[in-house]
């Protein structure tokens, strides 16, 4: 079981607005970066979000992020087909001095 | 362009030893960390470290403390990650990643750029 926590599963209809939890503690989101990542079926994963908030170059704006305390959201806004994926969040924790990633949230377009 | 490229799928015995490599170019080796990432089928991602290059100390997850060892080569842009006492949990895609690391010269998970993935079977 990740200690980051994330539903396991996610799903919307092409438009629509779906949001994905990530749940840590202070020792990692409470008190650094959250990353987002979205994985592709039988692709390397694909850097969506970093430093809470921040999209990199080539990234739609369709995708936000955001932080709260020690949990953080992943915002796909317009939804499409092709954003079906896995979605990871990721945090290094000061605790176990170490990089943690969520345990994916399989998102499907209905 | 920045490519990571990895060794080639591997089939290793319990017991035994794997030694993944990843080339990079396109970008300065020496201005990034290298960290490497596994995958378990059909299971979620799991970091197991990280290196520095230009300082060439590694910092590893606790799981895997005492079997795994993160190495980087500056002169051939090739870090490389070796994974001992190999048991069948380990069977996994692993994957090399670009980071970023802080201004105050710490591992980070902004991971930019992605090898293509090495695929390690442990097998009797």
């Amino acid at each position: 079981q990740s200690v980051l926590t994330q539903p396991p599963s996610a799903s919307g209809t092409p438009g629509q607005r779906v949001t994905i939890s990530c749940s840590g503690s202070s020792s990692n989101i409470g008190s650094n970066y959250v990353y987002w990542y979205q994985q592709l079926p039988g692709t390397a994963p694909k850097l969506l979000i970093y430093r809470n908030n921040q999209r990199p170059s080539g990234v739609p704006d369709r995708f936000s992020g955001s932080k709260s305390g020690t949990s953080a959201s992943l915002a796909i806004s317009g939804l499409r087909s092709e954003d079906e994926a896995d979605y990871y969040c990721a945090a290094w924790d000061d605790s176990l001095s170490g990089g943690l990633f969520g345990g994916g949230t399989k998102l499907t377009v209905l | 362009q920045v490519q990571l490229v990895q060794s080639g799928a591997e089939v290793k015995k319990p017991g035994s030893s794997v030694k993944v490599s990843c080339k990079a170019s396109g970008g300065t080796f020496s201005s990034y960390a290298i960290s490497w990432v596994r995958q378990a089928p059909g299971q979620g991602l799991e970091w197991m470290g990280g290196i520095i290059p230009i300082f060439g100390t590694a910092n590893y997850a606790q799981k895997f403390q005492g079997r795994v060892t993160i190495t980087a080569d500056e002169s051939t842009s090739t870090a490389y990650m070796e994974l001992s006492s190999l048991r069948s949990e380990d069977t996994a895609v692993y994957y090399c990643a670009r980071v970023r690391y802080s201004s105050s010269f710490q591992l980070t998970l902004e991971c930019d750029y992605w090898g293509q993935g090495t695929l390690v079977t442990v097998s009797s």
